[in-house]
């Protein structure tokens, strides 16, 4: 079962550019979420998708955070203008529909580096 | 606010010793806790779960304890081996329904050879 894709693997960005990341969720996950995770800290999540509908964006900075998930199936995180602080791993993951024997887990592909300078 | 904390930031044991990573948490309304193994330039996988109604679970060298009155956890490895090594992250979720889990800060394990 191929997992969690997603890309650039690193991306390297000057403050108040743009920058995107992409994520290929597992096969037949309908949940998908992005984490930001600092240096030093546990991953946060940024933003929640059921589908292509958005389950919870609570914690996203909507002022230059967006994120998308047309067809409901890849997912696509942007930020613009980048700052400072955005530097970051950018970790996407999914989860099986409720019901499955694994719908508790959350399956993690291996996240796109961030450096803004 | 930090509803999920790892207080130890590092341990080292040695190969074959018994490894205890610890996991604090403060939200009552947490009621499934995992641990999350990462490897440098990888992301997260997932290693072993507990529901709030249980408090032991065995896989293997891995067994998670869980004290809901201490709001403790803690992740027991054993025997440890060099391959462990790795970042440990305790994660929560917070109640049936709400798929989104809340991390701490991890716990980075050296096991020595």
């Amino acid at each position: 079962e191929a997992g969690v894709a997603q890309s650039p693997r690193y991306k390297i960005i000057e403050k108040r550019q743009s920058v995107a990341f992409w994520c290929n969720p597992i096969s037949g996950h309908a949940t998908l979420y992005w984490y930001q995770q600092i240096l030093g800290q546990g991953p946060k999540l940024l933003i929640q998708f059921q589908n292509n509908g958005v389950v919870d964006d609570s914690q996203l900075p909507k002022d230059r955070f967006s994120a998308e998930r047309l067809k409901g199936v890849d997912s696509t995180l942007k930020i613009q203008p980048a700052k400072l602080e955005d530097s970051a791993v950018y970790l996407c993951a999914s989860r099986p529909l409720q019901g499955s024997v694994h719908n508790e887990k959350l399956f993690f592909g291996s996240g796109t580096q961030l450096s803004v300078l | 606010d930090q509803q999920v904390k790892q207080n130890s930031p590092s341990l080292s044991v040695q190969e074959g010793r018994i490894s205890i990573l610890n996991c604090d948490y403060t939200n009552s309304m947490f009621d499934y806790f995992l641990w999350y193994k990462k490897y440098p330039a990888e992301g997260p996988t997932f290693l072993i779960s507990i529901s709030s109604i249980k408090d032991k679970n065995e896989d293997g060298r891995f067994t998670v304890f869980l004290n809901k009155s201490a709001k403790h956890l803690s992740l027991h490895i054993v025997p440890s081996q060099p391959g462990d090594s790795a970042v440990y992250f305790c994660a929560a979720r917070r109640g049936a329904g709400s798929y989104q889990l809340t991390f701490g800060k991890g716990t980075k394990l050296s096991v020595i050879p």
